[in-house]
Parts: structure tokens; sequence; C-alpha cells
């Protein structure tokens, strides 16, 4: 049971937008910053979002984050069929003083 | 360029102990804010963070594994090392490490590089 709660699957037709929710508490999304990850089987997961909404060089305007009380948000827009994936929320814990991830969410491009 | 690669076993015997060993390049551990974690991500299941070191020795441990986990880091071989003890087959998985870079970033602790990941399969 994964301390940040995410959906298991989202899915959305080619060019819409998704967004993917991650649901945490006070000692840990309400007062660190989050971060999201793309995973691809068998690839290194990758950093697409760190300090809520921030993105890597690199990483397409498609990608946005946010972030309200203790949980945060993941938005993609123009989805485009290579963006199905696997996608993790992140953080740190201050009372357990351990990081934190989502279960993940499976990103299904129809 | 900065990179990360994961060495250790590909089979382990339960109750055995692992080893797996990091080893980078392109940054130091030396400067304040400079963190190396590992994750692992068993087969068909989520990622789940197992422990990170801090520039400054500071070890953290994922709560329910600690007693069985240890790392360490050699700064003059670019090197993190976690052991983890009395292994069974639900440690089955595959083995990240990755940088954290908390000089850059905020408090959340950020993995903004991360290695390939080695598999290991615990099994007699």
């Amino acid at each position: 049971q994964s301390v940040l709660t995410q959906p298991p699957s989202v899915s959305a037709a080619p060019g819409q937008k998704v967004t993917i929710s991650c649901s945490g508490s006070s000692s840990n999304i309400g007062n660190n910053f989050v971060s999201w990850y793309q995973h691809f089987p068998g690839a290194a997961p990758k950093l697409l979002i760190y300090d809520n909404y921030k993105r890597p060089s690199g990483i397409p305007d498609r990608f946005s984050g946010s972030k309200s009380g203790t949980s945060a948000t993941l938005g993609i827009t123009g989805l485009l069929t290579g963006d199905e994936a696997d996608y993790y929320c992140g953080t740190w814990d201050s009372r357990l003083n351990v990081v934190v991830f989502g279960g993940g969410t499976k990103l299904t491009v129809l | 360029q900065v990179t990360l690669r994961e060495s250790g076993p590909a089979l382990v015997k339960p109750t055995q102990t692992l080893t797996l060993t990091c080893t980078f390049s392109g940054f130091s551990l030396r400067p304040s804010g400079m963190c190396v974690g590992w994750i692992r991500q068993p087969p068909g299941k989520a990622l789940e963070w197992l422990a990170r070191i801090d520039w400054d020795d500071d070890k953290f441990y994922n709560t329910s594994l600690k007693p069985r986990l240890t790392i360490a880091k050699d700064t003059s071989k670019n090197q993190v090392v976690l052991t983890m003890t009395n292994v069974d087959s639900v440690d089955t998985a595959t083995y990240y490490c990755a940088r954290a870079d908390m000089g850059s970033y905020g408090s959340g602790s950020p993995f903004d590089i991360w290695g390939q990941g080695t598999m290991v399969t615990v099994s007699s």
C-alpha cells in the first residue's frame, strides 16, 4: 500500500488532455514539493516535473504539474501514443523522514 | 554528462545478503546537497524507495526495510553501495540508483538522473 494515492489507470484519445491525481497528507505533499516521473517498461524512470510544477530541461510544455493542499496533479495535453507509460508521483515525508511514491498510474492513449 | 550504473548479482539465494553498487560519473557526492538513492520495482508492481545517502553522510531508510538495509558511500571512488540482508523471493525486483540534487531542488527529494537498473532474482 503506497503512502501516496494515484488512480491505477487513465485513458484518453490522441490529441486530448488527461490529468493524473496524487493524494497524500500534511506530512508529505502538504509540506514538501512534489515530483512526477514517467516510466516505460524496461527503461529508467524519467523526471518530468519537480518542485510541484517545474520542468527539467528537455521536457515539453505539454506536461504540467500543480499542487493544492495535500494533493497534486499531473496534466498532459496533446496526447501522443508515445506518452503511453506509467506515471508516478513522489515527495518527501517530513514525519517519517523517507521518500514516498505513489502506486503509479498507467496511461493508455486509445 | 551525468550517469549512474548499477551492478550486482543477477541471482541470489534466499537468506543471503545482496550487495549492489552504484557507480556514477559527472558529479560528486562532496558538494552540499548532493544525494544518491536506491529505488526498486518488483515485477508488475510500483516503484518502492529503499534508501538515500547524502553528501554529509546522513542516511535515510524505508521504514519497513530499515532493519535489513545499509547504505554507504565511497566518495573517492564515486560509488554508493546498498546491502540487503536475509533476502527473500519478495525482494526479486529491478533495482535502480538515482541522483537527488537537493542543492538545486526543493524539499521533495526529486531524483533527476537514474541508472538503467539491474534485475535481481531471489531463488534457490
